[in-house]
């Protein structure tokens, strides 16, 4: 059964850089056909897509977030990552990351893990 | 961007009723719409792929419908661990969009 994990610092300070690892397991991030991606949701909230990136390496952000994200890969780790830089208290979020697919939708969803955003 | 438009935002329901949730996206989706639970506290679950297709592991009281720009989620007869809230998503186009979620209260 494939898991995801979130980890990283539950509180960051106001412009500063937002970084989470997202580590797979129970299966690779090595296979067709999915994407490993953030979505974000603030307290009391809905539900928003930061980003995704497929093995192959190529990214897709949400416009409205693009110039502050990276998503990046480790194969070697079967681990996935967040940046976010130039972070304010509107980044203050649970932060899920998933695996998708554009027929499927997000089939696993990690736990979701609170970044504060707090000086 | 893809919007959704997703109602009621809240639905007063108790055991046993069929509710019916409805999302209308901006344009077509070649009906890559999803449907997810989410109880308090925890992540959203995965209930219908592809506007009608039930994912493995959900109870078949949860159907979903729809083609187009219009989709709906169905629950047949609420138990009550289906007090929850409920998002639709698109995924046929970057940026994945969500509804703006149905909360089901009794």
């Amino acid at each position: 059964q494939l898991q995801l994990q979130e980890s990283g610092p539950g509180l960051v300070k106001p412009s500063e850089t937002l970084s989470l690892t997202c580590t797979v397991s129970g299966g690779s991030i090595n296979i067709n056909g999915y994407y490993w991606g953030w979505i974000r949701q603030p307290p009391g909230k809905g539900l928003e897509w930061i980003g995704s990136i497929p093995y192959s390496g190529n990214t897709y952000y949400n416009p409205s977030l693009k110039s502050r994200v990276i998503i990046s890969l480790d194969t070697s780790k079967n681990q996935f990552s967040l940046k976010l830089n130039s972070v304010t208290a509107a980044d203050t979020a649970v932060y899920y990351c998933a695996r998708q697919g554009r027929r499927v939708g997000v089939d696993y969803w990690g736990q979701g893990t609170l970044v504060t955003v707090s000086s | 961007d893809i919007q959704m438009t997703q109602s009621p935002s809240s639905l007063p329901a108790s055991v046993g009723d069929r509710v019916t949730i409805t999302c209308r996206t901006s344009q077509s989706i070649n009906n890559f719409l999803n449907w997810y639970q989410q109880r308090p506290g925890k992540a959203p679950r995965l209930l219908i792929y592809a506007a009608s297709s039930l994912q493995s592991g959900v109870p078949s009281r949860f159907s979903g419908s729809g083609s187009g720009t219009d989709f709906t989620l169905t629950i047949s007869s609420l138990q009550p661990e289906d007090f929850a809230t409920y998002y639709c998503q698109q995924s046929d186009t970057t940026p994945v969009t969500f509804g703006q979620g149905t909360r089901l209260e009794i």
